[in-house]
């Protein structure tokens, strides 16, 4: 059964602080592996995706990477905001087409205090 | 910019209502979704849409039913609302290589 996994659960840290958020996955045939922002009652915007032949993205101060043979992920945020309150997941992607058979984590809330 | 929306931002219906949950995108995308996301539960795929009038269940199909009667269009209906069916449901639509996702309805079934 495809799988993700994401660690901690939930994080608080300081602004200006950085941190970083694990995925661990069982997902095959591997396609991308993505990594999403969701704000409160929002839907999920898209951060990075990496394919299996890339190891590292950057979408500003988010930095994603990804380790295709011990299948895990993970994404690093620099220089924390409050705006980056949030929830973060985890979605990997299997099969022909990348676009479909998303199986998703369930993803780490994220708390950036004053 | 690519965009996804959906008919309401806040619903709240009774119990054994029908209800209708409208997604639209402009991208001109094949593939359309919908998904529920519930507290500890990640997004779980209810339906999914590759091709107008076209359907296949996803992984909780139970107690809903689409309908895709224009490409850009793609409707999730509750035949008869439940409690348990109260969550947040989230559209999405695809090209090749990603998801685009509305943002999402807050459905509560009294």
């Amino acid at each position: 059964k495809n799988q993700v996994e994401q660690s901690p659960q939930s994080l608080i840290i300081l602004e200006g602080k950085n941190c970083t958020l694990q995925c661990n996955y069982t997902v095959s045939p591997f396609s991308n592996l993505r990594w999403y922002k969701q704000d409160t009652g929002r839907g999920p915007v898209s951060l990075t995706i990496m394919t299996f032949s890339e190891n590292t993205k950057s979408n500003g101060r988010y930095t994603a990477t990804l380790d295709a043979d011990t299948k895990q992920s993970s994404l690093h945020i620099t220089a924390s905001q409050l705006s980056d309150s949030a929830s973060y997941i985890c979605v990997v992607s299997a099969g022909a087409g990348g676009g479909n058979k998303l199986t998703f984590g369930t993803g780490t809330q994220l708390k950036v205090e004053l | 910019d690519v965009k996804v929306t959906q008919s309401s931002r806040y619903l709240v219906k009774r119990t054994g209502e029908k209800v209708f949950l409208e997604c639209v995108q402009d991208m001109d995308h094949e593939n359309m979704f919908w998904y529920r996301q519930d507290p500890g539960l990640g997004l779980r795929l209810i339906y999914f849409s590759y091709d107008v009038k076209m359907k296949e269940k996803g992984d909780i199909p139970e107690g809903y039913s689409v309908s895709r009667e224009k490409k850009e269009r793609f409707s999730l209906i509750l035949e008869s609302a439940s409690t348990n069916q109260t969550s947040m449901y989230l559209c999405a639509s695809s090209s090749y290589y990603e998801q685009f996702f509305g943002p999402g309805t807050r459905l509560t079934v009294l």
